[in-house]
């Protein structure tokens, strides 16, 4: 089975710096990639997913990320942090020969700093 | 507006009662799901459904059931044989390709008193 590491349960930036979550993957194949946003209480929204057309994807909100089949990673960044940017953040791979399952890591808590 | 509903928001149950949540979508999505989670845990999957009449248990399927009358609904129950069933829950529907995106409702907060 194919498994996800988000490493950092918990990041804190500052208003205006860099985000840098971590995805890496593992799989012998490359997958379909995924990340999701959840703002508290709510379910998931997508921000953007790889599906094995242009390895740097953009999303939604200012956040991209890179599919990099050598270190099997998909990280998500976005060069200046809002606030509205606090929430916690997924990341999901397609199930190979599983239909459109999804394999989740166990979520990164963004926070924020003014 | 096209989306997923999930209800109610908010679920409280005592222990040894079945419960059921609700989740309707009118995207006509063919595959629809079930995830649990906790804190820390990310979301766990505990029964999809590609077609209507029929589903197949996730990673932890033990103390629910589901069924799939209609394409639209997908409702779950929570049985009294689940150890411990306070947690978050999310319903999710989708196309049935495998670079499709799952589509996620609002989810239900079960707490058992």
């Amino acid at each position: 089975a194919q498994s996800v590491t988000q490493l950092g349960s918990h990041v804190s930036v500052s208003e205006g710096a860099l985000v840098l979550l971590r995805c890496n993957y593992s799989s012998s194949v490359p997958p379909y990639l995924f990340w999701y946003v959840q703002y508290p209480n709510q379910g998931l929204q997508l921000l953007l997913k790889y599906t094995s057309a242009a390895t740097l994807v953009k999303g939604i909100n200012g956040f991209e990320a890179e599919f990099k089949k050598s270190e099997t990673s998909f990280h998500l960044t976005k060069p200046s942090a809002h606030m509205s940017d606090a929430a916690e953040y997924f990341c999901a791979v397609s199930e190979i020969n599983a239909g459109n399952m999804l394999t989740f890591g166990g979520g990164t808590r963004l926070m924020v700093k003014p | 507006d096209g989306g997923i509903t999930q209800s109610p928001k908010y679920l409280f149950r005592k222990e040894g009662q079945n419960v059921t949540l609700s989740c309707e979508q009118n995207l006509n999505h063919d595959a629809m799901y079930w995830y649990r989670q906790d804190p820390g845990q990310g979301l766990r999957l505990i029964y999809y459904s590609q077609i209507v009449n029929d589903f197949q248990k996730g990673d932890i399927a033990e103390g629910y059931s589901v069924s799939r009358e209609k394409k639209e609904s997908f409702p779950l129950t929570v049985t009294s044989a689940q150890k411990n069933p306070t947690a978050f829950y999310l319903c999710a529907s989708s196309t049935s390709g495998r670079r499709d995106t799952q589509y996620f409702g609002p989810g239900t907060r079960l707490t058992v008193l």
